[in-house]
């Protein structure tokens, strides 16, 4: 079975431009969770969607940052215009439902020039 | 404010010793955690959990503890592997039903390291 797919996996851009990651969940999972590591604060939760419906966008740093889920099976983090200081590495998670074990994907490595 | 904290940065320990690995909580409404392990340039593994009802739970050669008056849990791992070798992170969430539920809080994680 497939886990949680990110793409792209790394992204380097410059300042000012925007960046889009993509997020597909594992296929039945009607929660989604983007989360960001940094070394000065860890893992943090950005945001999360129960059955594609925003919950809690309360960790998204910026109106820089916004994201999107129109279908079960496809979510975007989207951050414009970025800066130096959003580098890091984004994760997506998805889970069967809101309160269950969340399972990770990849991640996708952001270096912000 | 730090929420879950782990404050052990590292650990090393020798093949086929124990390890363990220790997180406290601020927070009295969390009443689900979990461990996850990370390899470099992979997202975090679930390992496993524990709800508040229990005291314990094993898989293997994981065990957590979870001591909810002092709120601190531990992950015990016997034998250890050099194959454990990895970021473990330790997160809590509140109950299904309360508005923060699904929300997990990490803690800063402890790198573990076996050597053979």
């Amino acid at each position: 079975d497939a886990g949680v797919i990110q793409s792209p996996r790394h992204e380097v851009t410059e300042m000012g431009q925007e960046v889009t990651l993509r997020c597909k969940p594992i296929s039945g999972h009607n929660s989604l969770f983007w989360y960001r590591q940094t070394m000065m604060r860890g893992l943090e939760l950005l945001i999360y969607f129960n059955n594609n419906v925003p919950i809690d966008d309360s960790g998204m740093p910026e109106d820089r940052f916004s994201a999107k889920m129109p279908n079960a099976s496809f979510s975007t983090l989207k951050i414009q215009p970025s800066e130096p200081r959003d580098s890091a590495v984004y994760f997506c998670a998805s889970s069967l439902r809101l309160a269950d074990t969340q399972y990770f994907g990849p991640g996708t490595r952001l270096t912000v020039l | 404010d730090q929420q879950v904290k782990q404050n052990s940065p590292s650990l090393s320990v020798q093949e086929g010793r124990i390890s363990i690995l220790n997180c406290d909580y601020t927070n009295s409404m969390f009443d689900y955690f979990l461990w996850y392990k990370k390899y470099p340039a992979e997202g975090p593994t679930f390992l496993i959990s524990i709800s508040s009802i229990k005291d314990k739970n094993e898989d293997g050669r994981f065990t957590v503890f979870l001591n909810k008056s002092a709120k601190h849990l531990s992950l015990h791992i016997v034998p250890s592997q050099p194959g454990d070798s990895a970021v473990y992170f330790c997160a809590a969430s509140e109950k299904s039903g309360s508005g923060n539920a699904g929300k997990l809080i990490f803690g800063q994680g402890t790198t573990l390291q076996v050597k053979p």
